[in-house]
């Protein structure tokens, strides 16, 4: 079965220096991998996504992340944290085994950036 | 271009009653999700659209919920009757087709409370 595993309940961060929150994967074929953060009573908003090519990609608000295939993992990162930046991020990837396409997500990182 | 509309925000209803939650998609997309975020959970997909037809409902309880996406446009969610465990927000979610690569789009969710 194809899942995602976000090891870290909370990642606490001083504003201006660089973030890291990590995920791992777990599928059969080539991952589709996401990234979707969560403000406060918001839905989920895009931030970036991996599906193949250049293993470093780039999203929205100056996110990045970078896909390792050995260590199958995708963890998204940022040079330098912004209170803002305080949030829920979920890793996710696309189910293939299904047909559906289906998303799977992670049970979520709170990220807290500090002044 | 108008996100996805979802209402109520908020609901509180006793165990046992009915309710249900309205999604519109954004115009011309053809795969809707709905899904259940418990508090501390990442989303669960409940069940997939493509256009009005279901193509993945395997996590909806479906003695107690149902959904239905008329003339595949919006969509609505509805459970009968409520227990304590459906409190949760229930986000809609669309996107262009159910192809892998691209992303989904969230409405903002509606918190439900069962009492």
């Amino acid at each position: 079965a194809q899942s995602v595993a976000q090891p870290e309940d909370q990642v606490n961060v001083a504003e201006g220096n660089p973030l890291t929150v990590k995920c791992t994967y777990s599928v059969s074929g080539n991952p589709y991998l996401f990234w979707y953060v969560q403000y406060p009573n918001r839905g989920l908003q895009f931030l970036l996504k991996y599906i193949t090519g250049d293993n470093l990609v780039k999203g929205s608000y100056g996110f990045e992340a970078e896909f390792n295939k050995s260590q199958t993992s995708f963890h998204l990162k940022k040079p330098s944290a912004l209170v803002s930046d305080s949030a829920l991020y979920f890793c996710a990837v696309r189910d293939r085994s299904s047909g559906t396409y289906k998303y799977i997500f992670g049970t979520g990182t709170r990220l807290k950036v500090l002044a | 271009e108008a996100g996805v509309a979802q209402s109520p925000r908020y609901k509180i209803i006793e165990k046992r009653q009915s309710v249900a939650f309205w999604c519109n998609p954004i115009s011309g997309h053809a795969t809707l999700y709905w899904y259940q975020q418990i508090l501390g959970q990442g989303p669960k997909l409940l069940i997939q659209f493509q256009n009005n037809g279901v193509v993945d409902d395997s996590q909806l309880p479906k003695d107690r919920f149902s959904a239905e996406r008329l003339k595949g446009v919006d969509s609505t969610l509805k459970i009968q009757p409520a227990k304590l465990e459906d409190s949760a927000v229930y986000l809609c979610a669309s996107s262009p087709s159910g192809t892998p690569v691209t992303e989904a789009f969230f409405g903002q969710g509606t918190r439900l409370t069962v009492v």
